[in-house]
């Protein structure tokens, strides 16, 4: 069965920083991953998906993430912080092509001083 | 109009009692899926649909049952509520074309058991 982890439930950055959340996963098979952020008192909203494609993936809001297969890693960054990324972010995995459901790791919280 | 709806937004119930969180979705999706999220927990998997004839329990199935009543409504019963299912419970949809698997999201149903 497939999992993600997350390192690093809080990571605080400066307005202007490089932000990197953390993201591992264990599958069986090729997996899809995705990134989804969460806005206070709102649902989900998809920043960005691999689908065995190319490993560098953009985003909405510059954000981009890489999947390394070796390292079975699938991290999102973003070059220069922005107050109004303050956000929970998940990352998530299925089974690729068997379509199985999402499993999401615990999420980070980002917070961004100005 | 939102694609995924959840009703209703917000709901305090007693212990002990029934109750009932929709969901419908406009997107023509054939899969839906319930998640519940708790602080620290990210959101874990209560049930899953891939076609009105799919039910599949998810990874914390217990205390929660589900009904697809077609193929745009899935609903989500707590038989008997207690206070440990107070948290913010999540409606999702996803298609089943190869290369997609992205799931939309609801704005959620908070619900508190008291």
């Amino acid at each position: 069965a497939q999992s993600v982890t997350q390192l690093g439930s809080h990571v605080s950055v400066s307005e202007g920083a490089l932000v990197l959340l953390r993201c591992n996963y264990s599958s069986s098979v090729p997996p899809y991953l995705f990134w989804y952020v969460q806005y206070p008192n709102q649902g989900l909203q998809l920043l960005l998906k691999y689908t065995s494609a190319a490993t560098l993936v953009k985003g909405i809001n510059g954000f981009e993430a890489e999947f390394k297969k070796s390292e079975t890693s699938f991290h999102l960054t973003k070059p220069s912080a922005h107050m109004s990324d303050a956000a929970e972010y998940f990352c998530a995995v299925s089974e690729g092509q068997a379509g199985t459901a999402l499993i999401f790791g615990k999420g980070t919280t980002l917070s961004v001083s100005s | 109009d939102a694609d995924v709806t959840q009703t209703p937004r917000n709901r305090i119930t007693k212990t002990g009692k029934r109750i009932m969180l929709e969901c419908s979705q406009t997107k023509g999706h054939d899969r839906m899926y319930w998640y519940r999220q708790d602080p620290g927990l990210g959101l874990r998997l209560i049930y899953y649909s891939f076609d009105v004839k799919d039910i599949n329990k998810g990874e914390i199935s217990d205390g929660y049952s589900v009904s697809r009543q077609a193929q745009a409504k899935f609903s989500l019963s707590l038989e008997s509520a207690i206070p440990n299912q107070t948290a913010l419970y999540f409606c999702a949809t996803s298609d089943s074309g190869a290369g997609s698997t992205e799931a939309f999201f609801g704005q959620g149903t908070r619900l508190t058991v008291v």
